[in-house]
């Protein structure tokens, strides 16, 4: 299995609610990380986990918060979103977090602020 | 601090003509490259990275890049462009410095859209 798979595909939410986004691979990887890219820009990352630990966040805001279970998946809890956080949520896998390693990307969630 | 440029933001190309697609890069220790495609509504593929060794690397789909530590550069390149190689094509980089779970994660550049014409 060289898939990295997102749930769900699209989210619409309001302001007010909570949701979770969930990521997935089972390529035995020990690294995975949350971007985000809006239109027509590149991805930026958000977390990296590194063997299930939060290695890196990049001064993302406390209304998001990642969450990895276990070592095959990613989850990203949101809360008290704002319009300007509608974008691709991307999430990706590696062999490890060393610099060398490709990632292997998930389609991605296109989440929609209301 | 690591960076990328791609100086374009589209190269249109005739089907069949060879196509570049051109990136720069700025690192304070060595660089790991890559080059990444994405379609509409998708995710990221992975097409192809310079670690180190030969300065040609050749990826999926045909696609391969040639690494230029002089320029500071890592151009995509293809002998013969096809009509579905059309999509956003992203260059990135990480350095060397960045060891396992430091500071800096994937940087990407702008991005690339690539029209390839039949």
């Amino acid at each position: 299995d060289t898939e990295v798979t997102q749930t769900p595909k699209h989210l619409v939410m309001g302001m007010t609610n909570k949701k979770s986004l969930k990521c997935e691979q089972h390529m035995g990887h020990r690294a995975m990380y949350w971007y985000k890219q809006k239109a027509k820009k590149p991805p930026e990352l958000m977390f990296v986990y590194s063997y299930e630990k939060l290695s890196i966040n990049e001064s993302v805001p406390s209304r998001f918060s990642p969450e990895c279970p276990n070592s095959s998946l990613l989850n990203l809890h949101l809360h008290a979103l704002q319009p300007e956080d509608s974008a691709l949520y991307l999430c990706a896998s590696s062999q490890d977090s060393f610099p060398d390693n490709e990632q292997f990307f998930g389609p991605g969630t296109r989440l929609t602020v209301l | 601090a690591q960076s990328v440029a791609q100086p374009e933001d589209q190269v249109n190309v005739a089907e069949g003509n060879p196509l570049t697609v051109k990136c720069t890069y700025s690192v304070s220790g060595n660089p790991y490259l890559f080059w990444y495609v994405q379609y509409p509504n998708r995710g990221l593929q992975f097409l192809l990275k310079y670690i180190t060794g030969d300065n040609l690397v050749k990826g999926s789909y045909g696609f391969e890049a040639e690494f230029n530590k002089s320029q500071t550069s890592f151009h995509l390149k293809k002998p013969s462009a096809l009509v579905s190689d059309s999509a956003l094509y992203f260059c990135a980089v990480r350095d060397s410095h960045s060891l396992g779970g430091g500071a800096d994660g994937l940087t990407f550049g702008k991005g690339t859209h690539l029209i390839i014409q039949p």
